[in-house]
């Protein structure tokens, strides 16, 4: 079936610091994928996708793309802010039924620092 | 526009108690889905349902009931309480898709639940 595998964290930076948080997928077929963030006591919100391969999601400086080759949708931001940290989870998406089934990674906890 | 709003926000249970979860969306959305977050495990689908009326299992179904009598409204039950039912409960929607894989899941804020 469908996995999602993100790396574990809790990961801490510095602020203006370079983020990586890997994610790789077993699925079949032609998943789309996404990236979701939960700020602390929220629920979680879109922050960027991809619907196939080599496409770049993009928002709020974070970027992804959707590597088939090496089944990954690792997240990158050039310059973390403090305001960055939150909960980040990686997501792959499939039909159901008309809908969308959501297969989640555990969540990479982000940490940022002045 | 509130968006997906769930009640109540959080619940204490003793164990064998029941309660209803409810998660209400104001988008018109037709899909509606409830998920359980757990440390170390992401979320976990419990149930969906793809139109009023309608519903189905996800992947951790055992122990929770679902009702979707209007289109706007998606109810948790829980009839009878277990500690391993301790977690957070996210109630999500999202619209009819018109492309593969072109959409997204809206999340309401969760619900806490611990059970003693």
């Amino acid at each position: 079936g469908d996995s999602v595998t993100q790396m574990e964290g809790p990961v801490t930076l510095s602020e203006e610091a370079f983020l990586t948080i890997n994610c790789t997928y077993t699925a079949t077929g032609y998943p789309s994928l996404f990236w979701y963030v939960q700020y602390p006591g929220e629920g979680l919100q879109l922050l960027l996708k991809a619907t196939k391969a080599d496409d770049k999601g993009s928002n709020k400086g974070f970027e992804a793309t959707y590597r088939k080759e090496t089944t990954s949708f690792h997240l990158e931001k050039g310059s973390v802010q403090v305001s960055d940290s939150a909960v980040y989870f990686c997501a792959l998406g499939h039909m159901l039924g008309g809908g969308n089934k959501l297969t989640f990674g555990t969540g990479t906890q982000l940490k940022v620092e002045l | 526009n509130a968006g997906v709003t769930q009640t109540p926000k959080f619940r204490v249970l003793k164990t064998g108690q029941s309660m209803t979860l409810l998660c209400a969306q104001d988008m018109n959305h037709e899909y509606m889905y409830w998920y359980r977050q757990d440390p170390g495990m992401g979320l976990r689908l419990i149930h969906y349902s793809v139109g009023e009326g309608t519903t189905a299992k996800g992947e951790v179904p055992d122990g929770y009931n679902v009702s979707r009598l209007k289109k706007q409204n998606f109810l948790l039950g829980l009839e009878s309480a277990a500690p391993s039912q301790t977690s957070v409960y996210f109630c999500a929607s999202s619209y009819t898709f018109h492309s593969p894989g072109d959409y997204e899941q809206y999340f309401g804020p969760g619900t806490r639940l611990t059970v003693t």
